[in-house]
């Protein structure tokens, strides 16, 4: 079946600093991918759409100069964390939906636990 | 606006028991699909189901079973028997089924299977 991997699966950095999450398609290409944060024992709440080859679409209230998402390749999206702080901290799910599927299949990556000291 | 709530926050049931979790949704939309996943600790999220909203059949798998409801805008997840290995966070999520779909997850249950 098709495989989403993040990298890394959990990163711990120093307040001030970036840090920059990949979200892979393995073995399908994904023209959309889908970028989720989850606090300890919250529901996942959608960050922003990332789109190949264009801006990403945030979501309400989602600062755009502090989540990064740059998708240059139908494989690959990245989310860079600027200037990092303790509230940052929370757990960073992708996903994709495959364009070789209905619309409807979409799958998520193992996810990324952030942690900002 | 797309919602989904699940007001149960935590259920505890011993081993063995029939567990329903109950998720109900609101959308405005005429055709949207609805899933549930499972959050094990280990964080990453486990497809469980997925149902089109033109299909309101019931549907089981083993010791699962969903029970889809336009008319009350409800969709309930049983698990029969439970199981230690049962015990996670369970999510239920709506889609629409414009352009690439974006997920709205319900707030989760999480279910405790004590042995």
């Amino acid at each position: 079946g098709a495989v989403v991997s993040q990298h890394p699966s959990w990163v711990i950095c120093k307040s001030g600093t970036s840090v920059k999450i990949e979200c892979r398609s393995l073995d399908f290409q994904a023209t959309t991918m889908f970028w989720y944060r989850q606090f300890p024992k919250q529901s996942l709440m959608l960050m922003a759409t990332s789109n190949e080859g264009s801006k990403a679409t945030y979501e309400q209230g989602v600062e755009k100069d502090k989540f990064l998402i740059n998708h240059a390749s139908l494989t690959l999206s990245t989310l860079t964390v600027t200037s990092a702080h303790p509230e940052d901290s929370s757990f960073y799910i992708c996903s994709a939906p495959s364009v070789a599927r209905p619309s409807y299949e979409q799958y998520f990556g193992p996810g990324t636990r952030l942690t900002v000291t | 606006a797309q919602k989904v709530t699940q007001a149960q926050t935590e259920i505890s049931v011993v081993e063995k028991e029939d567990v329903t979790l109950d998720c109900v949704y609101e959308t405005r939309d005429t055709t949207y699909y609805l899933f549930w996943y499972k959050q094990p600790p280990s964080g990453e999220l486990v497809f469980l189901i997925r149902r089109n909203s033109f299909d309101e059949q019931n549907e089981i798998s083993g010791r699962y079973s969903w029970n889809f409801q336009k008319s009350t805008s409800s969709f309930n997840f049983t698990i029969t028997a439970s199981q230690v290995v049962d015990s996670a966070v369970y999510f239920c999520a709506l889609s629409d089924l414009t352009g690439f779909q974006k997920l709205v997850f319900g707030t989760g249950t999480r279910l405790l299977v004590s042995p």
